[in-house]
């Protein structure tokens, strides 16, 4: 069956500008997560949505970061007021509840 | 707070022979999973094989094992007769039961299969 999906592949902003990142998981999946895979810090957990609950919000590093999950299906990620750390790769990945995340390609966004 | 420990940044193997990739990890959770996932070049991250902590028997998957050592709190993984298409970055991860289901990865080690 289809993969988690994720646009764009590649997405280069100004500083300053807001950026929406989109993942689409695998079909029957209850969870969805965001991570975030940068050359300084490694693979870094953002958020994570389960179902109806509320999503944890645990590992975004601002009030610029948000996301939503929209009838438990796709998610978006924004990030309002782009600064140059920003520059990243955004990885989702899907999962059934608590089982093994299965990842999408990744969005690389570059901050100029 | 969960850790995860891989101190091989680099590794080469000879084409065909097996290599195992170091992976020491923290975490107070009584129960947890571990997870091995593969990044090639391309950068998709591909998921390998799980251990779960309560688990009695090591995992295998095709020419993947993994080596759990629960009092040494290690978990390595084996690649047995290595292909050229065994060149990636490799990733150790945990998530821990009680701590929410993300993963908390470790720096990752950079195999490189040499013909």
């Amino acid at each position: 069956g289809a993969g988690v999906s994720q646009s764009p592949s590649n997405k280069v902003t100004e500083k300053g500008k807001d950026v929406e990142l989109r993942c689409d998981p695998i079909s029957g999946h209850t969870a969805l997560y965001w991570y975030r895979q940068s050359l300084g810090q490694g693979l870094e957990f953002l958020i994570y949505f389960q179902g109806n609950s509320a999503p944890d919000k645990s590992g975004l590093p601002s009030d610029r970061f948000s996301a939503e999950r929209t009838g438990g299906s796709v998610s978006t990620l924004t990030i309002q007021r782009t600064q140059q750390e920003d520059s990243a790769v955004y990885l989702c990945a899907s999962s059934r509840a608590a089982d093994t995340q299965y990842f999408g390609p990744g969005t690389r966004l570059t901050v100029l | 707070a969960q850790k995860i420990t891989q101190t091989q940044p680099g590794m080469f193997v000879q084409e065909k022979e097996a290599v195992t990739l170091d992976c020491t990890y923290d975490t107070s959770d009584p129960s947890y999973g571990l997870f091995w996932y593969k990044q090639p070049s391309s950068g998709e991250m591909i998921f390998l094989i799980y251990q779960g902590s309560y688990d009695q028997q090591n995992a295998t998957e095709g020419r993947y094992s993994l080596n759990f050592q629960k009092a040494r709190k290690s978990a390595n993984l084996v690649i047995s007769a290595s292909q050229l298409g065994d060149s990636a970055m490799y990733f150790c991860a945990m998530r821990g039961n009680n701590a929410g289901n993300m993963l908390t990865f470790g720096g990752g080690t950079r195999l490189m299969v040499k013909p």
